[in-house]
Formats: C-alpha cells, structure tokens, sequence
C-alpha cells in the first residue's frame, strides 16, 4: 500500500518531443507529489509538486496532471531537450507530518537525443 | 560550502570494516535524511531526524547507526556490513516542520562492500 509505482522504466524521445512519464499510488493518506530530477553524479532535486486540490500544475516546460479518482499522476516534458536527460523520481508524501517522509517511484531514466 | 555536502565521495570497504559517512547541511534546516540508492530500485527512506530527534528508522539494520550531533552534521556509522550493502547512500535536509518541505540532496557517497 506504500508502493508508489512509476513507468516506463526508461524513456528515449527526440529534440522537441513531448517525455510523458508515470506513477500511481495506492495510499489514500497521499496528499503531496513532488517529482524529483537526478543527473549523473548529483543527488536529485525538486523539479515540480504538486497538491491534490489541483488537478494540473505547470512549470515551464513541466507540467503534472493528477487524477485523484483513478490515484495516478504523471510528468509531460515539453520540447523536450538534451539537457533534460537525467533520472525522473515520483514520490509521494503526506503534507499533514512534521518531516518528510517521501515514497519514491523506481525512476525513468530519459534521453533526448538532439 | 553551500548546500548539501557528503564525504567521502566513494568508499570501498570490506565486511569487517567499521566507517563513517558524513553529511553536512549549510542552508539552516531542521530536518535531516539518509536514503540509500540501490540501482532499478526506489529510492529508500533509512533514517530522519528532526530537530536532532531520530523521528523514523525504516527497518534498518543494527550494522547501520546513524548519529545527529547537531542540526547541521549527520553522521551514517557503518560496520560488518555485507555486499548487498553496496549502493550509493544520499543525505538530504529540509525545513523541517511540514511534510511538504522541500528536501534537499547531497551528492551522495558511492559504496562499495566486497
């Protein structure tokens, strides 16, 4: 019931394509979806997050969908760019706790190939 | 130094070794975190401490003790550990009193159990 389960696995998308990553929970306690970059050799870090009273968030090029009904929610990276080739971490979290307690996706690893 | 900082960078021990691992946290928070990183896998929560508090230990086992002598230094004591051991361990900090706070990441230390 902790699980957070994220796909594909691994993503290859052109310059300028649209990456769509992902991830479904089972927990309703749930109430906080951050999604999480890495590079090679680098720790992850914060790119998007998203509350449940919304159902979409934009950044940028970045924008989280989530359906609260089907308990799924999902990364699009638009105009993709070599640059965006890293690690992508979904995670969930309970806003409620006094710390962050973060159940991680098994991440995607996506190449934009120029 | 700013951010989140761990030594070493990469470690290679064997199993009747006894290590440290440090992290250190230069952005004020409250809150700190150890995950291990293990390859196709989620990452996953080991320890948190909040306010210097040990506030969750994930199951962990005893060859893993964590130490927080202050809010800014966190210290992971290895011992006896065993090959399946090996993976990247990342320390993070945040906050700390929200469950939304944004965790941040060190660049992790790389070990290797033979």
């Amino acid at each position: 019931q902790q699980q957070v389960k994220q796909s594909p696995q691994s993503l290859i998308v052109q310059k300028g394509g649209i990456s769509i990553i992902n991830c479904a929970y089972e927990n309703t306690a749930f109430d906080y979806f951050p999604w999480y970059q890495q590079f090679p050799g680098k720790g992850p870090a914060l790119l998007i997050a998203i509350r449940p009273d919304v159902s979409e968030k934009k950044e940028g090029r970045f924008t989280i969908s989530f359906n609260k009904s089907a308990k799924q929610f999902s990364l699009h990276i638009m105009d993709s760019q070599p640059g965006d080739s890293a690690t992508y971490f979904c995670a969930a979290g309970v806003g409620g706790t006094s710390y962050g307690k973060l159940t991680f996706g098994q991440g995607t690893i996506l190449t934009v190939h120029p | 130094e700013t951010g989140v900082t761990q030594t070493p960078r990469h470690l290679v021990m064997g199993m009747t070794n006894k290590k440290s691992l440090k992290c250190e946290q230069h952005l004020g928070h409250n809150a700190m975190y150890w995950y291990k990183q293990s390859a196709k896998k989620p990452l996953e929560l080991m320890f948190v401490y909040n306010f210097k508090e040990q506030t969750e230990n994930n199951s962990v086992p005893s060859r893993f003790s964590p130490e927080c002598p202050n809010s800014s230094h966190l210290f992971l004591h290895l011992h006896t550990l065993q090959p399946e051991d090996s993976a990247l361990y990342l320390c993070a900090s945040s906050r700390g009193g929200g469950g939304t706070d944004t965790q941040y990441f060190g660049p992790g230390t790389r070990l290797t159990v033979l």
